[in-house]
């Protein structure tokens, strides 16, 4: 089945510090990953995607994200983070089996609260 | 801001009744899909349209439906509402899609659903 996993329900990380939002898939052939933020009551944003080609993706605000097929895992990082990155990050992947170019399977979500 | 405009907000309905959303889409994209995000969850696919056409549709029942209209925007219906309705909803739009694109999916602020 396909599946998206983001393991950490809360990610704490103190302004200035590296921070990484985990995230591992299950899909047949080759993924296409997303990553997408949520401030509160508010909508996605996309911040960045692997499709192919390196497999470090950089993104908005600072983001980047590497694809690491034999650990099938698409972890979200960023060398320094911020308060105002405080938000609910949501990782997906294309699901392969429907016929919708834009159907996609999305993790439960990881809050990352970041301190002053 | 990424173009896609969704209506009503917030709006409350009460159970057995019908709803529906509006979407327009981002500017050139053809291809509209809806979501559903309940309370604590990751988003979920309901549908897309293509070419005015349903061309995918993930778990959900006939009572959800849509339409989308030659200028690309599309209708989310809603009928005998449940309580279980209760739930984000978003729209999302992307460029023209083949099965497995690897267009960017941009999200609308979404409608907020309460069935009481």
């Amino acid at each position: 089945a396909q599946s998206v996993a983001q393991p950490e329900d809360q990610v704490n990380v103190a302004e200035g510090n590296p921070l990484t939002v985990k995230c591992t898939y299950s899909v047949s052939g080759n993924p296409y990953l997303f990553w997408y933020v949520q401030y509160p009551n508010r909508g996605l944003q996309f911040l960045l995607k692997y499709i192919t080609g390196d497999n470090l993706v950089k993104g908005s605000y600072g983001f980047e994200a590497e694809f690491n097929k034999s650990q099938t895992s698409f972890h979200l990082k960023k060398p320094s983070a911020l308060v105002s990155d405080s938000a609910l990050y949501f990782c997906a992947v294309r699901d392969m089996i429907r016929q919708a170019g834009t159907a996609l399977i999305f993790g439960k979500g990881t809050t990352l609260s970041v301190s002053s | 801001e990424t173009g896609v405009t969704q209506s009503p907000t917030h709006l409350i309905k009460t159970r057995g009744q019908q709803v529906t959303l509006r979407c327009s889409s981002q500017s050139g994209h053809n291809t509209v899909s809806w979501y559903q995000q309940a309370l604590g969850q990751g988003p979920q696919f309901i549908f897309q349209y293509y070419r005015e056409e349903e061309n995918g549709r993930g778990n959900f029942p006939p009572r959800f439906s849509g339409l989308q209209f030659p200028n690309y925007s599309s209708e989310l219906n809603v009928n005998a509402l449940e309580l279980d309705d209760s739930a984000l909803y978003l729209c999302a739009s992307s460029g023209r899609t083949g099965d497995y694109s690897g267009n960017t999916i941009y999200f609308g602020e979404g409608s907020w659903l309460t069935v009481v």
